[in-house]
């Protein structure tokens, strides 16, 4: 069964340039949260969405949003970047998104962005 | 309420010896409180996990440890190997509304085992 997949891995940006990461759950999990890691702030819960809807959104700006498709597939997209937004960005599926089932949430191995 | 503080930050032992991470949450709203370890360049992968509902979590070399009425999780890495060297995150998340999808992360401990 393959793992949740990121793409690109790695990309580098310019400020005031827009992103978009794309990432493919786990075969039949439809819940895809993002999240971002830094040394200064750690892992940080971007944005869930579940079929289709954002269920549930983390404190950052507006500038950061995302999407779900039909087939759970999701992007999130960063506008307007700022040097600070250079992180790894970690996409992580599961069945429900909801820990009632105590269902795993599995993490993909991430999209290093750097912003110059 | 939402934080998770972890600690220490780093730990070096010694092959063969035990590793001991702390966590310690706020928000009783949690009921799942997994572990998760990175290597680097990696995602964070799925060690353990535990419920409120047990005290103890064993598998393998790894054990949780639970303290409900204080609020602390631990876990312990028997035989520590170098091949266990990583950052180790402890994370905790309730049911529904504001949890969906989310795990509130502690800040990461460095793990070093010497050979």
């Amino acid at each position: 069964k393959a793992g949740v997949t990121q793409t690109p891995r790695y990309l580098i940006k310019t400020r005031g340039q827009q992103v978009t990461l794309s990432c493919s759950p786990i075969s039949g999990h439809r819940s895809v949260s993002w999240y971002q890691q830094t040394p200064g702030q750690g892992l940080q819960f971007l944005f869930e969405y579940f079929s289709e809807t954002q269920r549930n959104k983390g404190n950052f700006p507006g500038r950061f949003s995302g999407r779900q498709f039909s087939n759970s597939r999701s992007e999130m997209n960063v506008s307007t970047l700022e040097l600070g937004d250079s992180a790894l960005y970690l996409c992580a599926s599961s069945l429900h998104g909801d820990s009632f089932s105590g269902n795993t949430i599995y993490f993909g191995e991430g999209s290093w962005l750097t912003v110059v | 309420q939402q934080q998770v503080k972890q600690s220490p930050q780093s730990l070096i032992v010694q092959k063969g010896g035990i590793s001991i991470i702390n966590c310690a949450y706020e928000n009783t709203a949690f009921d799942y409180f997994p572990w998760y370890q990175q290597f680097p360049g990696k995602g964070p992968a799925l060690l353990i996990a535990i419920r409120p509902d047990v005290s103890e979590k064993k598998e393998g070399r790894f054990t949780i440890s639970f303290n409900k009425s204080a609020k602390q999780f631990s876990l312990h890495i028997m035989d520590s190997q170098p091949g266990d060297s990583a950052t180790y995150f402890c994370a905790a998340t309730g049911a529904g509304g504001t949890s969906y999808g989310k795990l509130t992360f502690g800040q990461g401990t460095i793990l070093t085992v010497h050979p």
